[in-house]
């Protein structure tokens, strides 16, 4: 059972730099979310999809870009990576909108 | 943007001891949920709440749907060592909202 998969599990960018975060489900989850950790933060929601096609901004979108080619796959990607960015992010999926979320173990990226 | 308030921020508890924590809305909320994050992990769900009143246990733990739906409460019997972590709450208004997520309550237990 392998749920909510993300890679790469640790990063360190340069300032400037791009990358995509990517995030894979298995569950034919319809809903998909990105969120980022920073410490003592808790959770705060970058970006969100309901289905293949859509997607939708959450509370902190500015900096980052989403796709969903696919009910499986929703990557994150940094055109231009700032410190700011600098923060533990978590993709999750969920069978409808807001009931119960699985997340996958995060991505640590840290900008330099 | 919407916010819950979570309390408290850190508990320090011994070994054995019932622990209690709570979120709190400015809103009304139809659905709270209790997630458990162990350090380098993701958080993982423990119990979903959907209907106001509602009382769920998950083993030793049990959490609650405030009646005036504003408010959720987490407790944990005979705490042990591996009750360690941060226990977030995360509601979701009526409509087609995403789950908001409190700060989170990081728990410390001392063998």
């Amino acid at each position: 059972n392998a749920g909510v998969t993300q890679t790469p599990k640790f990063r360190i960018l340069k300032i400037g730099q791009s990358m995509t975060l990517q995030c894979a489900q298995d569950m034919n989850h319809n809903y998909m979310y990105w969120y980022r950790q920073d410490p003592g933060m808790g959770l705060k929601l970058i970006y969100y999809s309901v289905g293949a096609g859509i997607t939708d901004k959450g509370e902190v979108p500015n900096g980052y870009n989403v796709s969903r080619s696919t009910t499986e796959d929703f990557p994150l990607r940094l055109e231009l990576a700032a410190p700011s960015q600098t923060s533990v992010y978590f993709c999750a999926s969920s069978f409808s909108q807001g009931v119960e979320a699985f997340f996958g173990q995060g991505t640590r990226l840290t900008v330099v | 943007g919407q916010q819950l308030n979570q309390s408290p921020q850190s508990m320090f508890i011994q070994e054995g001891e019932d622990v209690s924590m709570n979120c709190t809305s400015s809103s009304i909320f139809n659905t709270w949920l209790w997630y458990k994050q162990d350090p380098g992990e993701g958080p993982v769900l423990l119990i979903a709440l959907y209907k106001a009143g509602e009382l769920t246990s998950n083993g030793r733990l049990t959490a609650q749907f405030g009646i005036t739906r504003k408010d959720s409460f987490l407790n944990i019997s005979a705490s042990i060592p591996s009750d360690v972590g941060i226990y977030f709450c995360a509601g979701k208004y009526s409509g087609n909202t995403p789950l908001v997520f409190g700060k989170g309550t990081r728990l410390s237990v001392i063998a």
